[in-house]
């Protein structure tokens, strides 16, 4: 079952315009959730986080939205460029039990974002 | 780059035969995890180390076994490869925070992959 979702496989978006995607989980332990973007060929890199204290958090023309009531987090890139165009992973991340243990990430399945110019 | 080297980036192995993927670190980082990316799956842990010879399994551990004899590697072996792990194998370390403004945990910083195809 997976605890991370992002239901959208793909999206495609003008360039300039605003990109929107989309991840839910079920857990309700998670208290920090991450998005990361990666290209072919590439491994994952970090982009953006926010903790469940808070609802938004805003870096450059990323911006990620959460709402804990729905269980629900949005990445928001204005304005989407060429560039941005890859597959972004949401993750989410508990604090573990023991103390002396390292925080893991749950990482959904992936949106393809196109920005096509 | 960070520092994590993953090899080999590509390998074609044929069903039954022992595989091993190395990851190399130049930052000395405490923390190693090998995962898997899979189409419809994201990114799943397979193994994690915390230490010198302190390793712990993840969600798909089963086909797998890990070793960490010093802290800049962390070898993942197959010891008789299968065609469901047919994969692409990420390497991660644990780093902290590229700044307050982007977040406040330890993040992930992965290697570049390695292609792994078992026929």
């Amino acid at each position: 079952d997976q605890q991370v979702k992002q239901n959208s496989p793909s999206l495609s978006v003008q360039e300039g315009r605003i990109s929107i995607l989309n991840c839910d989980y079920t857990n309700s332990m998670f208290d920090y959730f991450l998005w990361y973007k990666k290209y072919p060929a590439e491994g994952p890199t970090f982009l953006i986080s926010i903790s469940s204290i808070k609802d938004k958090n805003e870096d450059g023309r990323f911006t990620v939205f959460l709402n804990k009531s729905a269980k629900h987090l949005s990445l928001h890139i204005v304005p989407s460029q060429p560039g941005d165009s890859a597959v972004y992973f949401c993750a989410a991340s508990y604090r573990p039990i023991s103390s002396g243990s390292a925080r893991q990430l749950t990482f959904g399945s992936g949106t393809q974002l196109t920005v096509l110019p | 780059d960070a520092g994590i080297t993953q090899s080999p980036r590509h390998k074609v192995t044929e069903t039954g035969t022992p595989v091993t993927l190395r990851c190399h670190q130049t930052e000395n980082h405490r923390y190693m995890y090998w995962y898997r990316q899979d189409p419809g799956h994201g990114l799943r842990l397979i193994h994690y180390s915390y230490g010198v010879k302190d390793t712990d399994k993840g969600e798909v551990s089963d086909g797998y076994s890990v070793s960490r004899s010093k802290t800049e590697d962390f070898l993942l072996t197959l010891e008789s490869a299968t065609s469901s792990q047919t994969s692409v194998y990420f390497c991660a370390i644990s780093v902290p925070p590229p700044s307050q403004g982007r977040g406040a945990i330890r993040t992930l910083h992965f290697g570049n992959g390695t292609r792994l195809t078992v026929t």
